[in-house]
């Protein structure tokens, strides 16, 4: 199994609602990660999982929230959003977190804050 | 930062090579150069890695000079599917934590 698996593929959500974004994979893999793409953009690292540990933050909004219950799962949570947080969302995971790391990605989750 | 840059777009038409070349001036020594292809609305795929020389798989090449300050993703015979953002990655370290920012990329539109 080389997937990574995101649901839902698409959400809509006011701004006052709590949603909650989910990653799996079944490779075995220890580092996972959240990037957030707009359109036409490359995708932005948000979050950074090591060994089931939060490696690296790049100064995301606290309205986002990332989790970790396992190896297998990340979580992103979603609170208060705004319109501009409308992006697709994606993860990613790869073995390790060393300089040869293979990104894999799941096909994202097309997010919209109305 | 292990910034890279590339060209914007590029066009080629069908059966042509294509090579793409991305500079990575401050890449850390232990870090490899990884290049991911993305189309719309999906995630990015792994293409090919490589450290030094010329790697080649059975989608690409990659060529590393000695001094890695640069790579070339090279695509023999593209075809329409070929049409994508193309990025190329390096990584940069926060401690024993490795960051991995994509720059800009390059759409390459293959034309009939």
């Amino acid at each position: 199994d080389t997937e990574v698996t995101q649901t839902p593929k698409h959400l809509v959500m006011g701004m006052t609602n709590k949603k909650s974004l989910k990653c799996e994979q079944h490779m075995g893999h220890r580092a996972m990660y959240w990037y957030k793409q707009k359109a036409k953009k490359p995708p932005e690292l948000m979050f950074v999982y090591s060994y089931e540990k939060l490696s690296i933050n790049e100064s995301v909004p606290s309205r986002f929230s990332p989790e970790c219950p396992n190896s297998s799962l990340l979580n992103l949570h979603l609170h208060a959003l705004q319109p501009e947080d409308s992006a697709l969302y994606l993860c990613a995971s790869s073995q390790g977190a060393g300089g040869n790391e293979k990104l894999f990605f799941g096909s994202g989750t097309q997010l919209s804050v109305l | 930062l292990a910034k890279t840059t590339q060209p914007i777009s590029m066009d080629s038409y069908e059966g042509q090579e294509v090579n793409i070349t991305c500079s990575h001036n401050n890449i850390a020594t232990n870090d490899y150069i990884t290049w991911y292809q993305q189309f719309p609305s999906q995630g990015p795929r792994f293409i090919i890695q490589g450290y030094k020389t010329k790697v080649t798989n059975e989608v690409a090449s990659l060529f590393i000079p000695a001094d890695r300050k640069s790579s070339t993703l090279s695509l023999p015979r593209v075809s329409l599917s070929d049409t994508a953002v193309y990025y190329c990655l390096v990584g940069d370290w926060q401690g024993s934590a490795r960051q991995l920012t994509f720059g800009s990329g390059t759409q390459l539109t293959v034309l009939p």
